[in-house]
Parts: C-alpha cells; structure tokens; sequence
C-alpha cells in the first residue's frame, strides 16, 4: 500500500511477556517516529530515525523500550517485561524533509 | 508539564454553521504548527500547518490562525460538514531540528450534527 503499515493492529500480552511491534513506512521516507497515545491523550513522542540512525531516543519511557531501523525501512519497537502502564496505541509516522509525517493506524497494547 | 494544551475536550456544532478548535502553547520556542484530525480506529492525518512568521493560513475550508504574543492558534472549519466529526489534535514543534518531532495536545472531539 501507499501508506504507514503496522503491525500487528491489536496487541494482547500478559505482564512481563516481551512484545515487538512493526512499522512499515511510506517507500523512500528518511524519518520514521514512534509515538504512544495513552487513553484520552494526544501522542507521545518516543523515538526519531533518521534513515538506519536513531538520533533521539529521549522519549522511550525506560530501558525496556527499544526501537531499531537496521536497514533504514521497517522498523521494530521492543517492549521487554510489559508492565500494565505500558497499555496504549502505538504510533509509527513516517516523513521527508521537513514535511508533515504521515501516520500509521497504529498498534492497540493490552497488557493484562 | 503540558507544552501544549487543547482546553475544550469537546464541540458540538450544527451543519453549515462554523467550527472554532483552540490550542494554546507554553513554550516560546516552538515556531511550527500542525493540526491533525483522526478518526476512530485511524491514526492522525495532516491537516493543515502555519509556520511562526505568519499569522494566517487557509486552505479550502479549513483555516489556522496563530497569536504568537498570546501563544496561542485556532483552527477554523466553515462551513462545518458531519464528516469533518472527529478528533482534532493541536501539535507544536521547532522547524529545524531532524524534521522535526511534535509535542501535541490531548484532542477536541467535533461533532458536526445534520
């Protein structure tokens, strides 16, 4: 498709399960963002790419979280040990320049 | 602390008439401004920008205005369609650091009533 792909749509975990979600972005964008959208809130920054480089984690609530862009594409988010907190819908945006990023639909995380 | 803040949780506007969406921003630095609609189920799509050297932008129905002494911008729909019911998220970022990543407020749901 032409768009922001992730995957999978729905996340269900129990706590302390390890969890990787995807993110295929638009063919040929350099930046690729991870945002999480708790209940009832706008998205939350996470994490930047810029091609396979992540230039700014200060987002990433904690050390379980790590993202990764290996080839400058898809790119994988990784929770470790999933903590009920970690309930939300996460985002993946893909842009160029600096032009308005391009989201996906979005990951839902349900930590039970 | 909130950088950017959409005070009304909600509107609810008749057809035809005009939709008025606010947001207000605390921090100076921020010299670009988006705003996003999303649906249920969807993620966010652009909707329109301004950039901090100017005060107005329109595009169709949909135009932004920005007060930068009073740190704050609005977004206006006229005139308002059912369809444009969703939520609308403010968002505020610095144009030229790594293409920028965005602070966004919480959302105004709009419903646009037949």
């Amino acid at each position: 498709g032409a768009g922001v792909s992730q995957s999978p749509r729905y996340k269900v975990a129990k706590r302390g399960q390890d969890v990787a979600l995807r993110c295929d972005p638009i063919s040929g964008h350099v930046s690729l963002f991870w945002y999480q959208q708790a209940l009832g809130q706008g998205p939350e920054f996470l994490t930047y790419f810029q091609n396979e480089a992540q230039l700014d984690k200060s987002g990433l609530p904690s050390d379980r979280f790590f993202a990764e862009r290996p080839e400058g594409s898809v790119s994988t988010l990784k929770i470790q040990r999933t903590q009920q907190e970690d309930s939300a819908v996460y985002l993946c945006a893909s842009g160029t320049d600096n032009q308005p990023q391009h989201f996906g639909d979005g990951t839902r995380l349900s930590i039970l | 602390d909130q950088q950017v803040k959409q005070n009304s949780p909600s509107l609810s506007v008749q057809e035809g008439r005009i939709s008025i969406l606010n947001c207000d921003y605390t921090n100076s630095m921020f010299d670009y401004f988006l705003w996003y609609k999303k649906y249920p189920a969807e993620g966010p799509t652009f909707l329109i920008s301004i950039s901090s050297i100017k005060d107005k932008n329109e595009d169709g129905r949909f135009t932004v205005f920005l007060n930068k002494s009073a740190k704050h911008l609005s977004l206006h729909i006229v005139p308002s369609q059912p369809g444009d019911s969703a939520v609308y998220f403010c968002a505020a970022r610095y144009w030229d650091t790594n293409a920028g990543k965005s602070t966004f407020g919480d959302g105004t749901t709009l419903t646009v009533k037949p």
